[in-house]
């Protein structure tokens, strides 16, 4: 089956601190992988996005996912973290249909 | 580019009404929209994919009577939640597929409907 996971449902890191965020996925080929960022009252807005090429994808914001076929993981990463980065995150996979993951909430300390 | 607009934000209704919720891409062309339901810090969950020129594609346990989608032009997409019942109280979300070559979907800012 199809399926998202993203196993930290909150994260919790210092403003200036790195931060990785994870998501595993099942899919029956090599999917397209996608990470959202939604803030309250927001859309939801691309952060990037892998088709192929080159594994480490960088996106805005001061984002990076690195693709891992043998893991499966499509993790985001951003050396330092700024309090306007407090939102909720969604990990996305697919083709013709896009699964998202059940999202990670950050939060950011002052 | 690619700004996906919804309209209402939120709405509330009664019991029983309809609601129309309109999608719209307004600087691009989008064959395909997708609608999806997100519950309270919950994830998104596909409802159906809406092609424009025919009918709309519905996900497993999706009632199509219900939820009634048209996908009139290349930038407007609705969602009919008819008869509505409190627990269609949700939030809306539409997006648009400029290409479907690159599944690459911009969304809408969603609808909050809630029904009383």
């Amino acid at each position: 089956a199809q399926s998202v996971t993203q196993p930290d449902i909150h994260i919790t890191v210092s403003e200036g601190a790195s931060l990785e965020l994870r998501c595993n996925y099942s899919y029956g080929a090599t999917p397209y992988l996608f990470w959202y960022v939604q803030s309250p009252g927001q859309g939801l807005q691309l952060l990037l996005k892998y088709f192929s090429g080159d594994t480490l994808v960088q996106g805005i914001k001061g984002f990076e996912a690195e693709f891992k076929r043998s893991q499966s993981s499509f993790n985001l990463r951003k050396p330092s973290v700024h309090w306007s980065d407090a939102a909720e995150y969604f990990c996305a996979v697919g083709l013709d249909k896009i699964i998202f993951g059940k999202g990670t909430r950050l939060h950011i300390l002052p | 580019g690619a700004v996906v607009s919804q309209h209402p934000s939120w709405v509330i209704c009664k019991s029983g009404t309809s609601v129309k919720i309109e999608c719209r891409s307004l600087d691009f062309q989008a064959t395909t929209m997708f609608w999806y339901r997100q519950f309270p810090k919950q994830s998104l969950m596909l409802m159906a994919t809406s092609n424009e020129g025919s009918k709309a594609t519905y996900e497993q346990g999706v009632e199509k009577d219900k939820f009634l989608i048209n996908h009139a032009s290349l930038t407007l997409s609705t969602l009919t939640v008819t008869s509505a019942h409190p627990e269609d109280s949700s939030f809306y979300i539409c997006s648009a597929c400029p290409d479907r070559g690159t599944y690459e979907q911009y969304f809408g800012p969603g609808t909050r409907l809630t029904v009383t």
